[in-house]
């Protein structure tokens, strides 16, 4: 079936820096991305979501960004803190099923 | 503010055992979901539970079985272990029906199969 992806399993980013993380999505009919951070010997945290009819979404710290012409998401983290170091997932809604189909993650690795 | 609660948080079994996993969220959701996570890998959905009452095989059912003992509370029981069960299983739940809703994890349990 259609996956999720991402286009770089590690980044590596300096303290207060900013942070993007990227995902590529290959199912059209997808209407409802989120993404999760996952910290070692945590469950995955719900971060931010967007649906298709959106193209940006922010929170604190955090903004998603959603281009449905070339099925990509992303993540961006401003003033990256260590506290940030985890696994990100973005996830995808099957088909408006009750699903969600996962990638595989992105380590993001925040330096003094 | 527990969310949702997993129960244990760690067991080894012999190839052939059977255990339940026990899962309870207190945030009165509607639907919940167990998925397992291999090394290198993303969530993978088991079985879910749309609302108490229905369950539903997700990607990777084959091994398991689940109940949905009341609204709190979905248990996913592995019948005879095998070693490619191996893995981190998460609960989850959400308020909504269909995927289109957040889904708030628990911190897993880690399950070995020797």
């Amino acid at each position: 079936g259609e996956s999720v992806g991402l286009h770089l399993p590690t980044l590596s980013v300096q303290e207060g820096d900013n942070s993007i993380i990227n995902c590529a999505y290959s199912n059209s009919a997808s209407d409802y991305f989120i993404w999760y951070k996952q910290e070692s010997g945590k469950g995955p945290q719900f971060i931010i979501d967007i649906r298709s009819n959106m193209d940006k979404r922010q929170g604190q710290r955090v903004t998603v960004l959603l281009n449905k012409t070339v099925k990509h998401l992303s993540l961006q983290i401003a003033a990256t803190q260590p506290g940030d170091s985890a696994v990100y997932f973005c996830a995808e809604n099957m088909l408006g099923g009750y699903a969600l189909n996962f990638g595989k993650g992105t380590s993001l690795l925040v330096t003094p | 503010n527990a969310g949702v609660t997993q129960t244990p948080k760690f067991q080894v079994l012999k190839t052939g055992q059977s255990m339940t996993l026990q899962c309870a969220q207190d945030m009165n959701h509607n639907s919940m979901y167990w998925y397992r996570q291999d090394p290198g890998m993303g969530l993978r959905l088991i079985y879910y539970s749309a609302s108490e009452g229905t369950t539903d095989k997700g990607e990777v059912p084959n091994g398991y079985n689940v109940s949905r003992l009341n609204k709190r509370e979905f248990s996913l029981r592995l019948e005879s272990a095998a070693p490619s069960q191996t893995s981190v299983y998460f609960c989850a739940s959400s308020a909504g029906g269909g995927g289109n809703q957040p889904q708030h994890f628990g911190d897993g349990t880690r399950l070995s199969i020797l």
